[in-house]
């Protein structure tokens, strides 16, 4: 079946050390994203990719970086500049360009930094 | 810019109650928009959509239809179940200026919470 795949489910870490999050989607699609979902709040998208090898910043890009070297892969790196970056992380992807085209989401990573 | 409006929760209703979950978007031109569910725990899965006013989108019991006079496309169900409990958000897609790609604007969302 396709999908998106965000690994892990749950992730600790101590402040001060960048982390890495995981995501794979084997739909074939173009465009990728990444949000931060905060309690009580809706989702702010952190980049998008449209295609392979770019990337755009988006509403709220500081103290995250992200790479997209593979059509399948878009790992958001989550670094030590991040000042609160405790929070639930979602992936999605969408077939492309296009403003009706709607995205699909990953399960999410739960990061916890303490 | 582009925003979404959605009545707070949480919204607790009684097994075959009916349901409302109002949301109203600004937005230049012509957005489409979108019904997100997300169950405990999970990602968020699309609900239901429409592209252009007057269309009603449904699925799963659930309907919504764009009213673009009233900027709105409110959440309806006419019975619903335990099951239903979850966070609803709605969205909206809107082309930036010469660049289209799939911005989606959310609202905060609402957690509605459904008792036997």
């Amino acid at each position: 079946d396709g999908g998106i795949t965000q690994s892990p489910k749950y992730l600790f870490r101590k402040e001060g050390q960048n982390v890495t999050l995981s995501c794979e989607q084997n739909l074939n699609h173009d465009a990728m994203y990444w949000y931060r979902q905060d309690p009580g709040q809706g989702l702010r998208l952190i980049y998008y990719s449209q295609i392979v090898n770019d990337f755009q910043k988006g509403d709220i890009a500081e103290g995250y970086s992200v790479s997209r070297e593979k059509k399948e892969s878009f790992p958001l790196t989550v670094t030590s500049a991040q000042k609160n970056p405790t929070a639930f992380y979602l992936c999605a992807s969408s077939i492309g360009r296009g403003y009706s085209y709607e995205q699909y989401f990953g399960p999410g990573t739960r990061l916890t930094v303490t | 810019g582009n925003s979404v409006t959605q009545m707070e929760g949480p919204v607790t209703l009684s097994e075959e109650a009916f349901l409302t979950i109002n949301c109203t978007y600004t937005a230049t031109g012509y957005p489409s928009l979108f019904w997100y569910v997300q169950y405990p725990g999970e990602g968020l899965q699309l609900l239901l959509k429409a592209t252009k006013a007057d269309d009603k989108g449904s699925n799963k019991g659930f309907e919504a239809t764009y009213r673009k006079e009233t900027t709105s496309f409110h959440l309806e169900k006419g019975s619903v179940q335990v099951s239903d409990s979850a966070v609803y958000f709605c969205a909206l897609i809107r082309s930036a200026g010469g660049t289209s790609y799939g911005k989606l604007t959310f609202g905060q969302g609402t957690i509605l919470t459904v008792h036997p």
